[in-house]
């Protein structure tokens, strides 16, 4: 059982207010990431971490930043949400490496309405 | 450009019945396969991989296949139930890189 966790799990927002999306995990997986997914789509990698103080962008821009101060705690920062914004985000882990080392866990994700 | 592909959005079977989903890609640099499990408002959920020097995984109900020459991957679900209804998501990764997901396929199976 993956144990990562994910806050809010909905949210709803005026724009131009900025949020904070909250992941952590409790495996001390050193790699973290953000994926955003749209109805019907496939998940995009927005961000990932592959260890504390490094951050990198996906394939996906995206107008969010992350950081990572400490090896369980991910969270994901929009200065000012609009209603392009407004999607599933779901944040994973896994303890690096190849293969099947590389096996990632979801948390439950948060939905995020911009309105 | 998309390289997982999973064409069908959505299938239905009946209860008792196999359950055969698939998926391509494009990348020949992709070495490692997994299938995610998706309910309604959960995140993914992973059951099962198959590196790319087999051809067959097999785990209880769910087998995958993996035909490297067509570039081509199938999850099986026999026999299938009503509990195994979601979106499954083919996912395809090169050494540590990190992974590509499909578009998804939403399994219904009806009692």
């Amino acid at each position: 059982e993956a144990d990562i966790y994910q806050t809010p799990r909905y949210l709803v927002i005026g724009t131009g207010k900025k949020i904070t999306l909250e992941c952590s995990q409790t495996m001390g997986h050193d790699k973290m990431y953000w994926y955003q997914q749209d109805p019907g789509m496939e998940l995009h990698l927005i961000h990932y971490s592959y260890g504390v103080n490094s951050t990198e962008k996906g394939d996906l821009s995206s107008e969010s930043t992350v950081s990572r101060i400490r090896t369980e705690h991910f969270p994901l920062t929009l200065e000012s949400a609009r209603p392009s914004h407004t999607s599933q985000y779901l944040c994973a882990s896994s303890t690096g490496g190849h293969a099947a080392k590389n096996i990632q866990y979801f948390g439950a994700g948060t939905r995020l309405s911009v309105l | 450009d998309q390289q997982v592909k999973q064409n069908s959005p959505s299938l239905s079977v009946q209860e008792g019945r196999i359950s055969i989903l698939n998926c391509d890609y494009t990348n020949s640099m992709f070495d490692y396969f997994l299938w995610y499990k998706k309910y309604p408002a959960e995140g993914p959920t992973f059951l099962i991989s198959i590196s790319s020097i087999k051809d067959k995984n097999e785990d209880g109900r769910f087998t995958v296949f993996l035909n490297k020459s067509a570039k081509h991957l199938s999850l099986h679900i026999v026999p299938s139930q009503p509990g195994d209804s979601a979106v499954y998501f083919c996912a395809a990764l090169a050494g540590a890189n990190n992974l590509f997901f499909g578009t998804g396929t939403r399994l219904t199976v009806i009692p």
